[in-house]
């Protein structure tokens, strides 16, 4: 299993603005992977982080509203560019170990866009 | 028509009932089966998966899946309230990475 760390926890931000997430794993994972949940709904994929290469965008996601970093095998970051409070929402990291379909998530950060 | 159908609940039951949690899928391509659990203001926690048609026990956890019905459930045995949480049923297409989920089902498990 993997055990994944993400900061911050939360956050309120204004419109316009940029946040960071960051997220680390305890171990080298094969893919990494950001994930959008808001109130009510399901998971929703928005891209997955590729170590040394642009991340793979979901359809209704870009990368200048979302870019996304991997500088290593356990550490990315999402950043979620000119707010707005449609942005609020609850973002996921996770990853897949390797030799394994079995995919971890972190404890979320829950963002509010004011 | 979504790919992962799940009835969003909320689902309220004794302590110690047996709990049917239950998703529909439209995708054939579809081949492995993941339950989640997520407490309240946590992240998803990987219950168990499966990629056949069929069984798969674990404690009290019990994971089917009938593919010939696209359909795949979890039982929970002797519920405890600490039962008590969102559960997220996930697919798999073969060959792939990228996980379909369930909107959840909010389980509530009452003393």
């Amino acid at each position: 299993s993997a055990v994944i760390s993400q900061k911050p926890s939360r956050d309120i931000c204004q419109r316009g603005t940029s946040l960071t997430i960051q997220c680390q794993v305890d171990s080298q994972v094969t893919m990494m992977f950001w994930y959008r949940q808001q109130p009510g709904q399901s998971l929703t994929l928005i891209a997955t982080a590729n170590q040394g290469s642009e991340a793979t965008y979901e359809s209704g996601f870009v990368i200048d509203k979302f870019p996304i970093s991997r500088p290593n095998l356990t550490f990315s970051t999402l950043t979620v560019s000119n707010m707005s409070p449609e942005d609020s929402s609850i973002y996921l990291c996770s990853a897949l170990t390797s030799n394994s379909y079995e995919q971890y998530f972190g404890p979320g950060t829950r963002l509010t866009v004011t | 028509q979504k790919e992962v159908e799940q009835d969003p609940g909320p689902l309220s039951v004794p302590e110690g009932a047996i709990v049917s949690l239950n998703c529909t899928y439209s995708n054939s391509a579809f081949q492995y089966f993941m339950w989640y659990r997520q407490y309240s203001r946590k992240g998803p926690e990987l219950l168990m998966y499966t990629y056949s048609s069929g069984n798969k026990e674990d404690g009290r956890f019990t994971a089917q899946v009938d593919k010939s019905s696209k359909y795949i459930s979890l039982f929970i045995r002797d519920s405890q309230p600490s039962d008590s949480a969102t559960y997220l049923c996930a697919i798999l297409t073969g060959g792939g990475n990228k996980l379909t989920f369930g909107t959840g089902t909010q389980l509530k498990v009452e003393l």
